[in-house]
């Protein structure tokens, strides 16, 4: 079966400082991979997918960047830190882009930058 | 750009009463709509999925309406539990497999 992986749960970062998220999925080739953020107040926020290794698409103009190294880890990045941050960053998967499809989430990150 | 609005933003019941969330989108040209589980600081679970060319879906007592015409998409809960306390999230997709969400509905079933 396949899973999915996020670490770390949760942290707490000042600002200007740098992050980094990580997702993992398990049990699956070549899945395409997504980073929502879910802030106070305000509906779940795509940022960043990716449908294979080195391809990254943002739907969001903002201070964090994606990575995905390799077919099934995908990585939250941003070298300064600001207060807008902070929120709940999920991390999700979907086999195909097939419309009979969902995607799969992750435990997700709980970000607070103070 | 794709609006998706629920109603109620928060809705308290006693266990045993059957309910509705509500949810609409502005732009009809969706290839599905899912209706997705989230409990208290935890992911997203998802419960149904209904493709455009669908009007509806059924997964034990719930039940999901598509009316993508008017935009609108329903999500009926029967015989509520204290169990199905959660927030519970609408989501349209269309474009490159992006999903619009809603701020989401929280239900509290009381015993």
């Amino acid at each position: 079966s396949q899973t999915i992986h996020q670490w770390p749960a949760t942290l707490v970062q000042p600002v200007g400082s740098p992050l980094s998220l990580e997702c993992t999925v398990e049990g699956t080739s070549n899945p395409n991979l997504y980073w929502y953020r879910q802030a106070a107040g305000r509906g779940l926020q795509l940022l960043f997918y990716s449908v294979g290794i080195g391809q990254i698409s943002s739907e969001v103009p903002q201070n964090l960047s994606a990575s995905r190294p390799q077919d099934r880890q995908f990585i939250l990045s941003s070298k300064k830190l600001l207060l807008s941050d902070s929120g709940f960053y999920l991390c999700a998967w979907g086999a195909s882009l097939n419309v009979a499809d969902t995607q799969y989430f992750g435990p997700g990150t709980r970000l607070t930058v103070l | 750009k794709q609006e998706v609005t629920q109603i109620p933003a928060a809705l308290s019941v006693p266990e045993g009463e059957n309910l509705v969330l509500n949810c609409s989108f502005t732009d009809s040209a969706i290839y599905n709509l899912q209706w997705f589980r989230q409990d208290p600081g935890k992911g997203l679970t998802s419960l149904l999925l209904i493709q455009s060319s669908q009007r509806e879906q059924t997964s034990g007592r719930l039940n999901a309406s598509l009316d993508k015409s008017s935009g609108r998409s329903t999500l009926y809960i029967a015989a509520s539990q204290p169990g199905d306390s959660a927030t519970y999230l609408c989501a349209t997709l269309s474009g490159y497999s992006t999903l619009t969400f809603g701020k989401g509905t929280m239900l509290l079933v009381s015993p």
